[in-house]
């Protein structure tokens, strides 16, 4: 079945510093959404991504689709302690959301 | 608006007792989602409504747990008998339609015993 993987499990950066995920997917996807997870917290949707190559952001949040719809990142400028949590990526192939398991993003001040 | 609403927020049980979790989601939002959080993990898909049809149920363990949405609205989850490996968050979700972000809920942590 469609398996989506992300990387890395879990990073630890300095405040100010820059983060990036990675998503990659086992067939092709006809969208890609991203959440965050605050600890204790439940998923909160970001954003959603449908177009082959898209690139959107929202402030410090740069998102992106690749070319052949497999794969995606999140990329975060200029970390703040009020990133911490966890990002998740889910894509779409076929007629299920799947969630990857998520990056834990810690931030030093 | 309101977001999506579950009850009850903790839940311990001893195993092989019956549970049971209740969902509203936000109004308008025809589809609704329960998930199962295990600890470190991805949320994975139990069950996907599409107004009161259950139109994806393939990864719900159907011996123990089911499932209802009367008149595509509220949802409840139950479980009986409930086993060890059931402790987890449930999730319940809801988005207009399939190609939309899901909104979840608080979700319900159960521990069993």
């Amino acid at each position: 079945g469609q398996q989506v993987m992300q990387i890395p499990q879990y990073q630890h950066v300095q405040e100010g510093e820059d983060f990036t995920t990675y998503c990659n997917s086992s067939t092709t996807l006809s969208n890609i959404q991203w959440y965050k997870q605050r600890p204790g917290g439940h998923p909160v949707f970001l954003i959603q991504l449908v177009k082959s190559g898209e690139v959107k952001k929202q402030k410090r949040l740069t998102f992106q689709f690749g070319e052949a719809k497999k794969n995606s990142s999140l990329h975060i400028t200029a970390t703040q302690t009020t990133d911490v949590g966890t990002y998740f990526c889910a894509g779409i192939g076929g007629n299920k959301l799947v969630f990857g398991a998520g990056t834990i993003l810690r931030v030093k001040s | 608006e309101a977001g999506v609403v579950q009850s009850p927020r903790y839940k311990i049980i001893e195993k092989k007792q019956p549970v049971a979790f209740w969902c509203n989601p936000i109004s308008g939002h025809n589809t609704l989602y329960w998930y199962r959080q295990n600890l470190g993990q991805g949320p994975e898909l139990l069950i996907r409504y599409e107004n009161e049809e259950a139109v994806d149920d393939s990864q719900l363990p159907k011996d123990r747990f089911s499932a209802e949405r009367l008149k595509g609205v509220d949802s409840t989850l139950k479980i009986q008998p409930a086993e060890l490996g059931d402790s987890a968050v449930y999730l319940c979700a809801s988005s207009r339609n399939r190609g939309y972000g899901y909104t979840f809920g608080s979700g319900t942590r159960l521990t069993v015993v």
